[in-house]
């Protein structure tokens, strides 16, 4: 289930069950949208971005859904894995000021 | 991939003192460079952007005198925090992006991130 911490959000879920992180942004200019993943003590790795003319887009194992209506973002991760467990972040990049601005963050949780 | 370091990973100074950070990109050229601040538990909080051979953008709030971003080449930027204190004690990450400015969104390449406490 999800539950708010102290700053971070946190999703558990079950090892092989299926992950949906979610994510609202601010900037409706905004041209990209990224996933990012953040272990502990280290820095994000890139895990999968979308432009912002597309509203689905399909990775390995993640799929990230755009709904600009709303302004939300999703991450899907499929089978989800124990070495899947970090925060997740998404990001915004608007060309226009040429910078990415990162949302909250999301730690997910694999129990075994 | 591309790679980015950081130097060191992490420090220790007291206060008063003043931490230079360095950013390199080793395998590409970066265009421009980005630095973040991030607290436990927190997102990344832009503080600068920079662009090689020229003065760093800074965000607001963020005060460009205690901050010195320097990116001299293409592969170098450096952070350097003067007169530190404890409430400057954080996670500071630097990222590189290579291409053309302004209009595309290029894959950001993230350094390891130093962690400096102040005491």
């Amino acid at each position: 289930g999800e539950s708010v911490g102290l700053h971070l959000p946190t999703l558990s879920v079950q090892e092989g069950d299926n992950s949906i992180i979610n994510c609202a942004y601010s900037n409706s200019a905004s041209d990209y949208f990224i996933w990012y993943k953040q272990e502990s003590g280290k820095g994000p790795q890139f895990i999968i971005d979308i432009r912002s003319n597309m509203d689905k887009r399909q990775g390995q194992r993640v799929t990230v859904l755009l709904n600009k209506t709303v302004k939300h973002l999703s991450l899907q991760i499929a089978a989800t894995q124990p070495g899947d467990s970090a925060v997740y972040f998404c990001a915004e990049f608007t060309s226009g000021t040429y910078k990415y601005i990162f949302g909250t963050g999301t730690r997910l949780k694999v129990l075994a | 991939g591309a790679v980015v370091s950081q130097h060191p990973s992490w420090v220790i100074c007291k206060s008063g003192t003043s931490v230079k950070i360095e950013c390199r990109s080793l395998d590409f050229q970066a265009t421009t460079m980005f630095w973040y601040r991030q607290f436990p538990k927190q997102s990344l909080m832009l503080m600068a952007t920079s662009n090689e051979g020229s003065k760093a953008t800074y965000e607001q709030g963020v005060e460009k005198d205690k901050f010195l971003i320097n990116h001299a080449s293409l592969t170098l930027s450096t952070l350097t925090v003067t007169s530190a204190h404890p409430e400057d004690s954080s996670f500071y990450i630097c990222s590189a992006i290579t291409g053309l400015a302004g209009g595309s969104h290029y894959e950001q390449y993230f350094g390891p991130g130093t962690r400096l406490t102040v005491t």
